[in-house]
Formats: structure tokens, sequence, C-alpha cells
């Protein structure tokens, strides 16, 4: 079985500050693990994905993200938010059947 | 490249009657799953196809939802009959194939409102 904890449901930062939205996985086998960004009336769309090439992943945006294995931790970085960044963000974990599950995702809000 | 398409993009209908959700996915993906979104529930899988063939429908909530693929290029989501609590959006996503390794491209998502 596998799944994933995001660990604050809502994030709030100043423009130019450091963003951290924390994502913990459990899986019984090598994972491969996603963020996606949904904006307000939109799809989600990937902004990158870990597949066991690198621990360090960049995504889109500026955004990147680091494969802990020691910590099970997949946790999204971004240096300076920019306001553009606010919406909500999913972590998942895909099995070996390439079904995902999504964790219930974190809101991050940018003020000025 | 055309992305997921989903339609209609809102559905306002009243208790009982049908609703039908349709998707098109991405041309040349194999799996496609259909989502629904709550504020209360999240994002919940409701189904999911490979090759138009159904592999895990544990998601369903029940015998008043069903869903089809009759070929590679289309699907559909129906309620009969339809409940307040069905209110949601519901996403389509497609996938190149069936591994782990791919990421899922959703759709604008229906956003259907039972009254």
């Amino acid at each position: 079985a596998q799944s994933v904890t995001q660990l604050g449901s809502h994030v709030s930062v100043s423009e130019g500050a450091l963003v951290l939205l924390r994502c913990n996985y459990s899986s019984s086998v090598p994972p491969y693990l996603f963020w996606y960004v949904q904006y307000p009336n939109q799809g989600l769309q990937l902004l990158l994905k870990y597949t066991s090439a690198a621990t360090l992943v960049k995504g889109i945006n500026g955004f990147e993200a680091e494969f802990k294995k020691s910590e099970t931790s997949f946790h999204l970085t971004k240096p300076s938010a920019h306001m553009s960044d606010a919406a909500e963000y999913f972590c998942a974990v895909s099995g070996p059947a390439g079904k995902s599950t999504f964790g219930d995702g974190t809101t991050l809000t940018v003020k000025p | 490249d055309a992305g997921v398409i989903q339609s209609p993009r809102h559905e306002v209908t009243e208790m009982g009657q049908e609703v039908t959700l349709r998707c098109k996915p991405i041309s040349g993906h194999n799996s496609l799953f259909w989502y629904r979104q709550t504020m209360m529930r999240g994002l919940e899988l409701l189904i999911y196809f490979n090759n138009n063939v159904p592999i895990d429908d544990s998601g369903m909530p029940e015998d008043r939802f069903s869903a089809k693929m009759p070929n590679a290029s289309f699907s559909t989501l129906k309620i009969q009959p339809s409940e307040p609590r069905d209110s949601a959006v519901y996403f389509c996503a497609s996938s190149p194939d069936r591994g782990p390794n791919y990421e899922q491209y959703f759709g604008p998502g229906t956003r259907l409102t039972v009254t």
C-alpha cells in the first residue's frame, strides 16, 4: 500500500520568501513521486516528478524537490515566492500499475 | 497539442436526473482516470482504464455511477439518478501508459451541481 501525507493544509509566505511545502510518503516498493499544482478553476498540472534518476529534481516555474529516502520525504521548495505561485499543491505517489495516490493538498498563499 | 477535453464544463441538474460527463483523452495515451474533487473529501479516484478496459473501479461510490470507454478516444461517466451529494468537480486525466513513472494529464474538469 502507498500513501502520502502533506504537512500543513495552508501555507502563507511573503512575496520573495522561501516556499517550503512538505510531503512524506509511504511505499513498499521504490516510489515514483510527483508534485502537481492546481490553479483556481483548473485541472492539476505536473510540476515535477522523481523517478530515481536523481534525488534533486527540478521542475517548472523555479520549483524543485529533493527525495530523501532516509526521511521518506519529498519536500517542494522555491527560493523566492511570486504572487503567481498562489495555488493548491498536491504530492502524489504512483504504484506499479500506474495508479496514483494523492495527498490532501496544500494551499499556498503569497502575500504582497 | 490539444490536452484532455471534458464536456460540459458546468452542469446543473435536479435530483433524480441522469447526468453524463464526457472525456476525450490525449491522443496516444493508453490510460484514463476519472476523479472527483470536493472540499470535504479532496481528490478521489473513481475508476481507471487501461487500453479501454476498466482496471480498478473500487472508487466508484455506488451503483448509481457507471463509466465506459468504448474506444481509445472517448469515455463517459454517468450518474443515474443524481443526488445533491454528487455535487463536485469531476476530472478526467490521461497518461501515456500504465507504468508508475508516467504522469497524469488532467482536463479542466466538469463542475456538477445537483439541486
